[in-house]
């Protein structure tokens, strides 16, 4: 059981250039997540999905697009990106939108270097 | 405004040694609670959760927190510490009925020395 798996695990871009993070999760979960986690800022939300066919904008969704392809898949796409976007950033499912299920299961995390 | 503070952004114990964590936090009613615990290079692991009723919860890996109203603060505790709990540990907050609305703090990294 693979849980949530997120490639690519590295990856450098130059100022501009566009990329897409995949994440796909194997657990049946309705719910998918794209964090950014940067030095002495932990965690921040970028977009989710509540369920199959819907997105929503987090807290820094600038500069991001995403795609809920399908049950299992949530990608994230950087158009142009920029220094600031330089971080680490991690895909998260959850069975449901509700918090008294408790918990977000992570990937392994990307880390993404922009020049 | 919704907050999470963990005041120490770096921890060092001896092995053997107990540990306390802080996170305080700023919620306009009570929140749900949760410790998050990153080791290196993988992603987060929920630790242990507070939602209602005891106010002491017991986590996987021999952790524990205690919710106390009257300080706004979830503190994450451990009787004796092991080599392996050498990691970042996040404390956040959510609304119950949403999880895209969690505040993570911006971590405490955790260094343990033999």
């Amino acid at each position: 059981n693979a849980g949530v798996t997120q490639t690519p695990k590295f990856q450098v871009l130059k100022t501009g250039q566009s990329m897409t993070l995949q994440c796909a999760q194997d657990m049946n979960h309705n719910s998918m997540y794209w964090y950014r986690q940067d030095p002495g800022m932990g965690l921040r939300l970028i977009y989710y999905s509540a369920s199959e066919g819907t997105t929503d904008k987090g807290e820094v969704p600038n500069g991001y697009n995403v795609s809920r392809l399908n049950k299992r898949e949530f990608s994230l796409r950087l158009e142009s990106a920029a220094p600031s976007q330089t971080s680490v950033y991690f895909c998260a499912s959850s069975l449901e939108r509700q918090a008294n299920t408790g918990e977000l299961f992570f990937g392994e995390g990307s880390r993404l270097t922009v020049l | 405004a919704q907050s999470v503070t963990q005041p120490d952004i770096h921890i060092t114990v001896s092995e053997g040694a107990s540990l306390e964590l802080r996170c305080n936090y700023s919620y306009g009613a009570t929140p749900y609670l949760f410790w998050y615990v990153q080791s290196p290079g993988q992603g987060l692991q929920l630790l242990l959760k507070y939602f209602s009723g005891d106010t002491l919860v017991q986590g996987i890996k021999g952790f524990e927190a205690e919710f106390k109203r009257s300080q706004s603060s979830f503190n994450l505790r451990k009787p004796s510490v092991h080599w392996s709990d050498a990691a970042e540990y996040f404390c956040a907050v959510g609304a119950p009925f949403n999880t895209d609305k969690l505040i993570f703090g911006t971590g405490t990294r955790l260094q343990v020395f033999p």
